[in-house]
């Protein structure tokens, strides 16, 4: 099955600064990669996702992008604030029979600092 | 449209009792999805339904049971409950294998003791 890694597993920025979390994936099939964001205690919301047949996506302050060849897609936040501070977590849609499913890594709490 | 909901929110259960966690999503999804999440780990499936009357096993699915009589409803069984379920347990449910996005509901708290 599909297998995720996501670093770093912290990151800690300055109000203002960039932000960026990788993640790799092994399952070359992969079509489909989200990004979900969850506050504390709050549950995971999609933020940003990107499809195969994409190379990098915008969303105002947010963009992800993805190398198909070294199969690793990261995601950008520019211009950090404080409610930007949670924990995101990457995913990667599994291939075949169970595309249906979503293989999540294991997330990066990202603190903004003021 | 409420989303997809959970109940209860938070639950305390004695070692070697059993509950049932619901889940009921009111936007006509196919595919329901249950998950847990423990500290400073990231989403392991634990069953997964692709229409009603049809389950399969996620990741980790010993301990728990599922159905699913109708579109609207995905309830987890634990049965037996043991320290190792204590966990924050989410369901979530998506439209389609075309429309992927996945929709969370907002939570149960579990703790076994």
């Amino acid at each position: 099955g599909e297998n995720v890694e996501q670093h770093p597993s912290t990151l800690s920025v300055q109000e203002g600064d960039s932000a960026v979390i990788k993640c790799t994936y092994s399952d070359s099939a992969s079509n489909y990669f989200p990004w979900y964001k969850q506050e504390l205690g709050k549950r995971p919301q999609l933020i940003i996702d990107i499809r195969s047949n994409v190379g990098e996506k915008k969303d105002q302050r947010i963009a992800v992008t993805l190398n198909k060849t070294a199969k690793h897609f990261s995601l950008h936040i520019t211009e950090t604030q404080p409610e930007d501070s949670a924990v995101y977590f990457c995913a990667a849609r599994d291939s075949g029979g169970s595309n249906y499913k979503l293989t999540f890594g294991k997330g990066t709490l990202l603190t903004v600092n003021p | 449209n409420a989303g997809v909901t959970q109940t209860p929110k938070f639950r305390i259960l004695k070692i070697g009792q059993s509950m049932t966690l619901q889940c009921t999503q009111d936007m006509n999804h196919n595919y329901m999805y249950w998950y847990r999440q423990d500290p400073g780990m990231g989403l392991k499936l634990i069953y997964y339904s692709v229409g009603a009357g049809i389950t399969d096993k996620g990741e980790v699915p010993n301990g728990y049971n599922v159905s699913r009589s109708t579109t609207e409803d995905f309830p987890l069984r634990l049965e037996l409950a043991a320290p190792s379920q204590t966990s924050v347990y989410f369901c979530a449910s998506s439209y389609s294998s075309v429309y992927y996005e996945q929709y969370f509901g907002p939570g149960t708290r579990l703790t076994v003791t």
